[in-house]
């Protein structure tokens, strides 16, 4: 079975920019969800998107917005890119949720801000 | 909102020792504790998981235990290997209707051959 899938895997933008990621998720999952990992903050959830609705969300500003379409893959958004966007944004997909049953990560997609 | 403390940040064990990693929380209607692994330039893992109610769970070299009313849970590894060499992240399932995700910072583990 094909594991959870994210493209591009890098990216550079500039300040100010908007950029969207992609997630494909395993095969009869229905739950995505995206994180950010940074070496100061760590891992920090952004939200979660289950049958194309967002479930849950984190506390990141507006900025960041999601979605998910019929076919389960889920795209993000960050608009007006500001230096400290950089980090390596993760999605994970599972087939209830990322917290009822076991999630699986993609390999991320490492974002820089110039 | 949740607030999840780990220790240590780094930790070196020698090869075949135990490795012991502690995370506490604050919310103590978190009811779902994992733990994961990620080695170097690779995605997390799960390794292990338990719910709160039970107190501890094992998976042959790996355990982890849970003490709700000190609010804190630990991730044992026994016999460690080189390849447990890896950033392990512990995270909370915390309380609420938009329930949210909190994770440790990491603990570093390194295994001396």
């Amino acid at each position: 079975k094909a594991g959870v899938t994210q493209t591009p895997r890098y990216l550079i933008k500039t300040r100010g920019q908007q950029v969207t990621l992609s997630c494909s998720p395993i095969s009869g999952h229905r739950s995505v969800s995206w994180y950010q990992q940074t070496p100061g903050q760590g891992l920090q959830f952004l939200f979660e998107y289950f049958s194309e609705t967002q479930r849950n969300k984190g506390n990141f500003p507006g900025r960041f917005s999601g979605r998910q379409f019929s076919n389960s893959r889920s795209e993000m958004n960050v608009s007006t890119l500001e230096l400290g966007d950089s980090a390596l944004y993760l999605c994970a997909s599972s087939f209830t949720g990322p917290f009822s049953d076991t999630q699986y990560f993609g390999p991320g997609t490492r974002l820089t801000v110039l | 909102g949740e607030n999840v403390e780990q220790h240590p940040s780094t930790l070196s064990v020698q090869e075949g020792d135990s490795a012991v990693i502690k995370c506490t929380y604050s919310d103590s209607a978190s009811n779902y504790f994992p733990w994961y692994k990620q080695e170097l330039g690779k995605r997390p893992q799960l390794i292990i998981d338990i719910r709160s109610n039970v107190g501890e769970k094992k998976d042959q070299r790996i355990a982890v235990t849970l003490n709700k009313t000190a609010k804190h849970f630990s991730l044992h590894i026994t016999e460690t290997q080189p390849e447990d060499s890896a950033v392990y992240f512990c995270a909370t399932l915390g309380s609420g209707g938009y329930q949210k995700v909190t994770f440790g910072i990491g603990t570093k583990l390194q295994v001396i051959p």
